[in-house]
């Protein structure tokens, strides 16, 4: 039921490059930013990529994003343990004039 | 270092309200948004509305007009939600969060509030 869509799951090894997509419209990703969001078990969420593309300090340059119409992905590149975690993106929609969320991304480190 | 530390976890009965407080610390009150959003299983995140600390004028999400209420009190930088007409689906943890008007840039979080309701 959320606006944006993301996959339920996705898993990589240790050192692997895994990619997050999200998929919106044209009243959402395609017309403002996306932002990621990290939430740790039993935490709030932290943000990860915001304005598309850019990390707020402290965030490690493994991690990445991007945006292309109406989708986006975040990138983590070295993949390790403690990056299992959910994901989540986000971005303001003009139509509904609220935020909105994707479903989350469940990661799993293998 | 800013700070947003919620309070007001409860458990409430159907058709009762509930009101959660968000005190901010670490940076100018009147400077960001605040925007609360809460987290349910089924639902996952729902942002119901913002509130500018500077004037206290709000914007809600059309789902919780008429029921969600947000106030501040800039004496105490301390932000608050409302919520009246509880259903059991309004079960989730609420986080207030900073941020601007008209994006979804959330910076930083409240932990999180959990409100239950049950008969």
């Amino acid at each position: 039921q959320s606006v944006l869509t993301q996959p339920p799951s996705a898993s990589g090894t240790p050192g692997q490059r895994v990619t997050i997509s999200c998929s919106g419209s044209s009243s959402n990703i395609g017309s403002t930013f996306v932002y990621w969001y990290q939430q740790l078990p039993g935490t709030a969420p932290k943000l990860l990529i915001s304005r598309n593309n850019q990390r707020p300090s402290g965030v490690p340059d493994r991690f990445s994003g991007s945006k292309s119409g109406t989708s986006a992905s975040l990138a983590i590149s070295g993949l390790r343990s403690e990056d299992e975690a959910d994901y989540y993106c986000a971005a303001w929609d003009d139509s509904l004039s609220v935020a909105v969320f994707g479903g989350g991304t469940q990661l799993t480190v293998l | 270092q800013v700070q947003l530390v919620q309070s007001g976890a409860a458990v409430k009965k159907p058709g009762a309200s509930v009101k959660v407080s968000c005190k901010a610390s670490g940076y100018t009150f009147t400077s960001h948004y605040i925007h609360w959003v809460r987290q349910t299983p089924g639902q996952g995140f729902e942002w119901m509305g913002i509130i500018n600390p500077d004037g206290g004028n709000t914007h809600y999400a059309q789902k919780f007009q008429g029921r969600v209420t947000m106030t501040r009190d800039t004496s105490t930088t301390t932000l608050y939600m409302e919520l009246s007409s509880l259903r059991s689906d309004d079960t989730a943890l609420y986080y207030c969060t900073r941020g601007y008007s008209g994006n979804a840039d959330f910076d930083y979080w409240g932990q999180g509030i959990l409100v239950t309701v049950s008969s």
